[in-house]
């Protein structure tokens, strides 16, 4: 069965602040990893990382896959409030099926 | 139109009733998808729909039955549901189906409808 496991389950910062968040993942025929933020309602993307070491940036924000090791990262620097969320990776093994972590909750205090 | 929309926001209903959840997209994507999410839970798959066929189906009870009239339209029809049954239900479209043979692209998720069965 497929898993992916995501830590730390919750994390509170200041703003200013850099966090890691980090994703484990053991599936067979891997083809996708996704980052999602989803706040009050629906998720939203932020990226989706299919090649080990090529890391994605936006904005303040950047994601890297290792396929070797099985995991990814999200870093994001210098935190605002508004990154308070729960973030979410899902990896995509057989097509169309996506595997969801428990997910991060991120709380940046002021 | 980079949206979709789902209708409706809310809805309560009770374990005889019969009720619908649509979901609508205009972006060309030929992949939708139902999921379900429990409090503080991620999202969970129900069914997947690719080029208006049923691709994947879950394991999911017979009282939640899909429908997928045309490419822009996803419905999931209810009946009978058990209390257990309440959740927050979030549809999602993608760029390619799953059965393109290609990485499709990251799936775009509607508001949700949140389900309340009593």
């Amino acid at each position: 069965e497929d898993k992916v496991v995501q830590s730390p389950l919750s994390l509170v910062v200041h703003e200013g602040d850099t966090v890691t968040l980090n994703c484990s993942y053991e599936v067979t025929n891997f083809r996708s990893l996704l980052w999602y933020k989803q706040e009050k309602k629906a998720p939203t993307f932020l990226f989706m990382l299919t090649s080990s070491g090529i890391e994605k940036k936006s904005g303040r924000l950047s994601s890297i896959l290792d396929k070797k090791e099985l995991f990814s990262i999200l870093n994001i620097t210098a935190t605002q409030t508004g990154d308070s969320a729960v973030y979410l990776c899902a990896v995509e093994a057989i097509a169309g099926k996506s595997t969801f972590g428990d997910g991060t909750t991120l709380t940046v205090k002021p | 139109d980079t949206e979709v929309t789902q209708t409706p926001k809310h809805l309560v209903m009770g374990m005889t009733n019969k009720k619908s959840l649509k979901c609508e997209q205009h972006m060309g994507h030929r992949a939708m998808y139902w999921y379900k999410q429990k409090a503080k839970k991620p999202p969970e798959l129900m069914f997947v729909y690719s080029y208006e066929k049923l691709s994947i189906n879950e394991s999911v009870p017979s009282r939640f039955s899909p429908e997928c009239p045309n490419s822009s339209l996803l419905n999931l029809h209810l009946h009978a549901l058990q209390p257990e049954d309440s959740a927050l239900y979030l549809c999602a479209s993608s760029q390619r189906g799953p059965d393109s043979g290609t990485f499709y692209n990251e799936q775009f998720f509607g508001p949700g409808t949140r389900l309340t069965v009593l």
